[in-house]
């Protein structure tokens, strides 16, 4: 699986849009974008996945660009209970057999009142 | 429905006991990965099983960690001669991975939270 980078920490004041980005510049033609968060003392939570297009859901958009190297993820209005530590990983889908998670350090998000 | 359960939910073991961590996953689910997370970590890949096969043993950190998934379904870590620093959080997941679906979204459970003395 493709590796991918993500800053450490990131603020945003509450109401606010967070925009968290991710890069992964050696992704393969077959391989998913996928967004992760992890609140305090819980297992990790799906929030949105991609391949090519940018997509959107109830808790978030995602936004690839063209040559597929880097993503962000938008939290369009942030609130204090988003706070937690988002993870951004690449892997196959069903068909490709690869498994193998790579989840990285995530980047830790904290909301500001 | 009921969501990927683990047990236990905290154990504590002295140092060269064996210990077994269940996973039950989502029902329909064909795919299961273990993970491990140590305190202020990320997520540390372990293992993966495609129904009852594991393609990928890579993460497995040592010949002391095994795992088996019987059915499709239920899957067991085993760690033998525990040592303090097998102490983490070990985390469970599962995924439907059926033709059909766009991706491979992973659906995680609590975890067990072991401590090794």
């Amino acid at each position: 699986d493709a590796k991918t980078t993500q800053p450490t920490s990131m603020d945003c004041a509450e109401g606010r849009a967070a925009n968290l980005p991710c890069n992964h510049s050696t992704i393969s033609g077959n391989e998913y974008v996928y967004w992760y968060r992890q609140i305090h003392s819980q297992g990790p939570q799906y929030i949105i996945h991609g391949l090519k297009n940018n997509e959107t859901n109830e808790m978030a958009s995602l936004i690839i660009t063209e040559d597929r190297k880097s993503s962000t993820l938008i939290l369009p209005h942030a609130t204090l209970r988003d706070t937690a530590v988002y993870y951004c990983i690449v892997c196959g889908g069903w068909d490709t057999n690869a498994g193998k998670s790579t989840f990285g350090d995530g980047t830790t998000l904290t909301v500001k009142p | 429905g009921a969501g990927v359960s683990q047990s236990p939910s905290n154990k504590v073991t002295e140092k060269g006991k064996d210990v077994e961590l269940r996973c039950d996953p989502i029902s329909g689910h064909t795919a299961l990965y273990w993970y491990r997370q140590s305190l202020g970590q990320g997520l540390e890949f372990l293992i993966y099983f495609q129904g009852n096969s594991a393609p990928d043993k890579s993460g497995l950190p040592s010949d002391r960690f095994s795992a088996e998934r019987t059915g499709g379904s239920v899957s067991t870590l085993t760690i033998q001669r525990t040592q303090q620093e097998d102490s983490a959080v070990y985390l469970c997941a599962s995924s439907l991975a059926r033709a059909g679906t766009m991706g491979n979204e992973q659906f995680f459970g609590p975890g067990t939270r072991l401590t090794v003395l």
